[in-house]
């Protein structure tokens, strides 16, 4: 079975412009959760979408958005770029049982630099 | 809210010694607790889970976990390290709200020397 793909795999762009990132779940898999990971703030959740709808959200800013299509491909949205969106953006699919009892597994990651 | 905390940023450790990461949670329910591991420019890659049952858990590569309720505790084990276990070792909860987040720890960085 394939494993959750990310593209584009790396990518610069410069402040004020805005940035789409494409992930597929593994077949079969029905949840997608986006992960930003930065040397100062670690791990941190972004949000989660389970048939096109987020399901759940962390604390970030409107700047960043998601969605996911019916086929539970994933896409993330940042718009106006800042330097500190600079960061590697994890993207990780699960079957989609809600409770925590769920394995998410991940994605290469997209690295994202802002210049 | 739950929280992760992972007490040692880095660990040094001999190839063919053995290898123990701490991992401390903050959660009012029960815990689902995760091992990752990420080798440089990766994603992560799980190791082990724990949902319920035996509270020592066999993970990929060698690894094991031992969950202990009482120290809120989930630490990771390694008998003997090898040089490819160098990497960055991450914890992580499992929320049980609706929908699924995983709250991860700092990370512990494991440099192996030869």
């Amino acid at each position: 079975k394939a494993g959750v793909t990310q593209t584009p795999r790396y990518l610069i762009k410069t402040r004020g412009q805005q940035v789409t990132l494409s992930c597929s779940p593994i077949s079969g898999h029905r949840s997608v959760s986006w992960y930003q990971q930065t040397p100062g703030q670690g791990l941190q959740f972004l949000f989660e979408y389970f048939s096109e709808t987020q399901r759940n959200k962390g604390n970030f800013p409107g700047r960043f958005s998601g969605r996911q299509f019916s086929n539970s491909r994933s896409e993330m949205n940042v718009s106006t770029l800042e330097l500190g969106d600079s960061a590697l953006y994890l993207c990780a699919s699960s079957r989609g049982r809600t409770g925590g009892r769920e394995t998410q597994y991940f994605g290469p990651g997209t690295r994202l630099l802002v210049l | 809210a739950q929280s992760v905390t992972q007490p040692d940023i880095h660990i040094t450790v001999s190839e063919g010694a053995s290898l123990e990461l701490r991992c401390n949670y903050s959660y009012g329910a029960t815990p689902y607790l995760f091992w990752y591991v990420q080798s440089p420019g990766q994603g992560l890659q799980l190791l082990l889970k724990y949902f319920s049952g035996d509270t020592l858990v066999q993970g990929i590569k060698g690894f094991e976990a031992e969950f202990k309720r009482s120290q809120s505790s989930f630490n990771l084990r390694k008998p003997s390290v090898h040089w490819s276990d160098a990497a960055e070792y991450f914890c992580a909860v499992g929320a049980t709200a609706a929908g699924n987040k995983l709250t991860f720890g700092g990370g512990t960085r494991v440099l192996v020397k030869p």
